[in-house]
């Protein structure tokens, strides 16, 4: 079945360090990658969609790409600020399947000021 | 207003009683969804409901069942609840209208299970 592996469980940075998340995907179809954001007491929210091949979206400072050779998908952003500071899911859709999203298991950032 | 509300927002209950969590959207969205979030485990799909009386397993549905008879809200029950079921549960909307690919998500409902 699809799946969706996200390693970095927790991440503490300093403001204005460079961030960067990886998840790897697996499908049998044709993925549309997302990443959202979940702040504190709230539900997750879409941050970015990237549906081509080594093209990047870009969201709020935030840059997301994906490799289809390696079947992975990135998150990035120069420079963080303590506002950034929240769970970050990768996430997937196959086509195939509706409109089912998978997720991946978050990385709760902590960016210290 | 695009909103997703659930209610309540946080609730106790002993093993063996009947959960009854509710989720209403407003806007006009044919997808819904029910997921729960585990520490280590992310956001897990329990069901997920293509319109009215539409309704389909998502990756753990043992346990759980749903209602939605109308499409403006989609009810998430546990009869006989287990403290295994102790989590955050978040509901959802989408819509195929706007591609489906965004999902809105309410503030979630917290439960514990003693």
């Amino acid at each position: 079945g699809d799946s969706v592996i996200q390693m970095q469980g927790q991440v503490t940075l300093s403001e204005n360090d460079f961030l960067f998340i990886n998840c790897t995907y697996s499908t049998t179809g044709y993925p549309t990658l997302f990443w959202y954001v979940q702040y504190s007491g709230e539900g997750p929210q879409l941050l970015l969609q990237v549906t081509t091949a080594n093209n990047k979206g870009s969201s709020r400072g935030f840059e997301a790409t994906y490799d289809k050779g390696t079947t992975s998908f990135h998150l990035q952003k120069t420079s963080v600020q303590e506002i950034d500071s929240a769970v970050y899911y990768c996430a997937m859709r196959d086509c195939n399947m509706g409109y089912k999203l998978t997720f991946g298991t978050g990385t709760s950032l902590l960016v210290d000021p | 207003d695009m909103k997703v509300t659930q209610m309540p927002r946080y609730l106790i209950k002993r093993m063996g009683e009947n959960v009854l969590l509710e989720c209403g959207q407003d806007m006009s969205h044919e997808t819904m969804y029910w997921y729960r979030q585990d520490p280590g485990l992310g956001l897990q799909l329990i069901y997920i409901s293509y319109d009215v009386d539409s309704n389909s397993e998502g990756d753990i549905p043992k346990g759980y069942r749903v209602s939605r008879k109308k499409r403006e809200h989609f009810s998430l029950i546990l009869d006989s609840a287990k403290t295994n079921q102790t989590s955050v549960y978040f509901c959802a909307s989408s819509s195929p209208r706007t591609g489906g690919n965004t999902l809105y998500f309410g503030a979630g409902t917290r439960l514990s299970v003693l």
